[in-house]
This record gives structure tokens, sequence and C-alpha cells, in this order.
């Protein structure tokens, strides 16, 4: 069965540090996602794609937070500096959102649990 | 800002005993959607209700879907060690290409104790 990756599955880094965080969705999927999730809580978006395009980051801290998905498959996410509140599991979650008039299903990848010292 | 609360926020029960999770929000959804989550992973899909009033069943898990699609719940019978985790629901607003984001709960946590 076709999974989301994401690498790396764990990442420590130190305050002021800049960190990246990969993601390839499952193959076919046009929209993906990028969750931020702080421990007892929800997934909160940070960042939607459709293709290689932005649809909503409203949510996505711009000043330190950027993300890509160049070529409309692989994404990447990058957090520059980091900070102490950034610690939290960042998500990745693909769908297949072709044709119209249907409702869809978000298939999460297994995260990158970011710890910020 | 639309929300999904869920409740209880925890539930610890003995192994074969039911529960009832809700998931209720003000504003109506065109699916909603039951994730289960481990800690260090990412959630996995359970189901998804789309109609009004539908009831779906895994297994031991019972889904229901709110006649005016603005309130679900989860059932579970006879729980088991392996159901514990962090049950989430999310709703989502729109259809096809307008679908918008999932709108996700704050999650039930559930441990099953033997």
């Amino acid at each position: 069965e076709a999974e989301v990756a994401q690498s790396p599955r764990y990442k420590i880094t130190e305050k002021s540090q800049a960190v990246a965080f990969w993601c390839d969705p499952i193959s076919g999927h046009a929209t993906l996602y990028w969750y931020r999730q702080i421990l007892g809580q929800g997934p909160e978006l940070l960042v939607q794609f459709q293709d290689e395009s932005v649809v909503d980051d409203s949510q996505l801290p711009k000043d330190r937070f950027s993300a890509e998905r160049l070529k409309g498959v692989d994404s990447t996410l990058k957090i520059q500096p980091a900070e102490l509140g950034d610690s939290a599991m960042y998500l990745c979650a693909s769908s297949s959102t072709r044709g119209s008039g249907s409702w869809y299903t978000q298939y999460f990848g297994p995260g990158t649990r970011l710890t910020v010292l | 800002t639309q929300l999904l609360e869920q409740s209880p926020q925890f539930l610890s029960i003995q192994e074969g005993e039911n529960l009832t999770v809700y998931c209720n929000s003000s504003s109506v959804f065109s699916s909603l959607q039951w994730y289960r989550q481990e800690p260090g992973e990412g959630p996995v899909l359970l189901v998804t209700v789309v109609t009004g009033g539908e009831v779906k069943k895994l297994k031991r898990l019972t889904f229901q879907f709110g006649d005016a699609r603005k309130d679900s719940s989860l059932h579970i019978t006879a729980a088991q060690p392996g159901d514990t985790g962090l049950y989430l629901c999310a709703g989502a607003q729109g259809y096809g290409g307008s679908q918008g984001n999932l709108i996700f709960g704050k999650g039930t946590k559930l441990s099953v104790k033997p």
C-alpha cells in the first residue's frame, strides 16, 4: 500500500539553527499539506500545496518558516532560525483532489519529531 | 473560526468495557474523518463519513455522522489494549477543488488497561 514518506523521523537542534524536513507524498496525489502538532493537541495546518502552487499558507510563520514543492511532487519545510517553541511533531499529508463533486481523504506520513534545545 | 470539540479529552477504561467518543461543532461539514494516532506516529485514517445520519462499522468500532452533519460519534465495543491511542476527528468543508482544509479536534486520549 502506498504511503507518505517523511524524513528525518527525529531531529534535535539548538535554537537559532536551521532545520529542514522532507516529504514524499503518495504517487499521483496533487495536494500536499504540512501540519504542526503540539503534544496533546490536534494537528494544525501550516501550508497547503496544489501541485507546485501554495493555496493556503495563512498559518505559516513566514518570518522563519518556508515551504516549497518545486516540481509538484516532494516537498521541503524549513525553519530558520529555530526557536524553543517550535518543538513539535511536523506531519505531512497528501490527498487526491482531482475530479469535482467528490469528498477527499488525507493520508498522513509518520511525522518528524523536532526538539529544539 | 470553525471548531471541532471532542469529548472526553481523556478516557481510561478496563479491557472489555464499551466507550463512546463525541465530536461536535456548530459548523456543517461535507465529510468527517476519524483517525487514530499512536505516540510518535502520524494519524492513521479509520473512516470517512459523508452522508448525514450515516453509520459505518469497522469490526468493534461504530461511527455515526449526525443528521445535520455537524457532529459525529465513535463507539467502541469490548475495548482491547490495542485500541489505546489518540482518537482525532477532522471535518472537511466544501467539495472537490474547493474543499478547503481539514479542521481537527484536539483528540481523545484513550487508555485501555488489561
